[in-house]
């Protein structure tokens, strides 16, 4: 079965600086997707970037960006020039083009002014 | 908007009631997954389906039961609610055809259930 570990239930970065919430996955599939999706307090869910396994070329969305080691299996996110609105829980998830999805538990990241 | 949607926005009830959420897919979408969020945790997997057949099940309460209908929407059915099981119910749709499936699951806006 796959799993989605976070290992960082709570992180806080200074405005404007950079921070990355780290996330590992166990999976035995050679072709998935790996995503980071952002929880604001309105509870919303919302997909802040993806990955397609077979790329091996980092995703990059505006100030966010992955570092993806597939061998290691590994999905990191970076928030570069950190904002306030950037405070939210952050979910990191895995999906197969069988559908089968799973979520890590969460980081939890506070943007200090 | 995701395209998602889901009905009730919030819902207030009682303990031993029984009530149903309702969500339509982003049109086009053959997978409905429904995910249970307790207050400051993360997603619980409960069920998700594909072109109305149950495809993959997770921790889901017997007391609970979905379905997907041929328009393929879907309802999650919670009966003897107990006040545990007031949450934020997430329902999400996903294409799941193959590629170009970029395996994202689109989620509607949750509803909130409080048993009280």
């Amino acid at each position: 079965a796959q799993t989605v570990t976070q290992s960082q239930p709570e992180m806080s970065v200074q405005e404007a600086e950079t921070v990355t919430l780290s996330c590992t996955y166990d999976t035995s599939e050679s072709d998935y997707y790996l995503f980071w999706y952002k929880q604001p307090p309105s509870r919303q869910m919302i997909l802040v970037i993806r990955q397609e396994a077979y790329k091996q070329q980092n995703a990059t969305e505006n100030r966010f960006s992955v570092n993806f080691q597939k061998a290691a299996k590994s999905f990191s996110l970076k928030i570069s020039d950190s904002q306030l609105g950037d405070a939210a829980m952050y979910f990191c998830a895995y999906n197969t083009n069988a559908g089968k999805s799973t979520f890590g538990d969460g980081t939890t990241l506070t943007v200090k002014p | 908007d995701s395209g998602v949607t889901q009905t009730p926005k919030h819902l207030i009830t009682a303990t031993g009631q029984r009530v149903t959420l309702r969500c339509s897919p982003r049109s086009g979408d053959l997978s409905v997954y429904w995910y249970q969020q307790s207050l400051d945790q993360g997603l619980q997997f409960l069920i998700q389906y594909y072109n109305g057949e149950e495809r993959a099940k997770g921790n889901i309460l017997e007391r609970f039961s979905a379905q997907q209908f041929p328009d393929l929407h879907s309802e999650l059915n919670l009966s003897s609610l107990e006040l545990g099981d007031s949450a934020l119910y997430f329902c999400a749709s996903s294409p799941n055809v193959g590629r170009p499936n970029t395996g994202e699951l689109f989620f509607g806006e949750g509803s909130r259930l409080t048993v009280l």
